[in-house]
């Protein structure tokens, strides 16, 4: 019943390694988004995806690498973490040629150690 | 990145006040929203905004679109333990959506 779901919710990781994070919508949008929430709680886009096609990238490092499979699916991999990228990890959807209101989904809380 | 001025930070009231908000922006928005955020959740749209000069209500909650296009403001009236959390104004002018610095509100019992 979940709108836009993420998977998983925490994630606790040691500097170096590389990690996953899924989302998936079943709102029928064509568009994706993830987004960065830092500790003051700023909300960052990172990427944005529309019919699988890249429309926007916020001078994110090489390090994170998004990839979208399908219209439903934007994936999140992150190589080589560091500790500053712990923030929690929001992703979005909308129809773009609507009124391209953006969904979010729960979060994902990364803490890299 | 740009991020919208939102004020105040924080609030501080009782139950039953009426709650005033506002963000400000050196650009120009075609789009308003106001979103809230509950912990540990992702933000949930409340309301949105097309047109400068707009008024919408959603219950209890009152957003206008500011006739510069460069500022929103949301009211909320009698507010209840419920409406605890951060409330973020968004504006967009391309694809893009800009988010506020957040408002925490914060009912005093």
């Amino acid at each position: 019943d979940t709108a836009v779901s993420q998977t998983p919710k925490y994630l606790v990781t040691q500097m170096g390694n590389d990690k996953s994070i899924k989302c998936e919508q079943n709102l029928g949008h064509d568009t994706m988004y993830w987004y960065k929430q830092d500790s003051k709680k700023f909300l960052k886009i990172m990427f944005s995806y529309n019919n699988k096609e890249l429309i926007i990238n916020e001078t994110v490092p090489n390090r994170f690498s998004p990839k979208s499979p399908d219209k439903a699916h934007l994936n999140l991999h992150i190589n080589s973490l560091e500790l500053g990228d712990s923030a929690v990890y929001f992703c979005a959807s909308s129809q773009r040629v609507a009124k391209n209101i953006q969904y979010f989904g729960a979060g994902t809380r990364l803490s890299v150690l | 990145g740009q991020q919208l001025n939102q004020s105040p930070q924080s609030m501080f009231i009782q139950e039953g006040e009426d709650v005033s908000m506002n963000c400000t922006s050196s650009s120009i928005f075609n789009t308003w929203l106001w979103y809230k955020q509950d912990p540990g959740e992702g933000p949930v749209l409340l309301i949105a905004l097309y047109k400068a000069g707009e008024l919408t209500s959603n219950g209890r909650l009152t957003a206008q679109f500011g006739i510069t296009r460069k500022d929103s403001f949301l009211n909320i009236s009698a507010s209840i333990p419920s409406d605890v959390g951060i409330y973020f104004c968004a504006g967009r002018g391309n694809e893009k959506l800009t988010f506020g610095t957040g408002t925490r509100l914060t009912i005093i019992p």
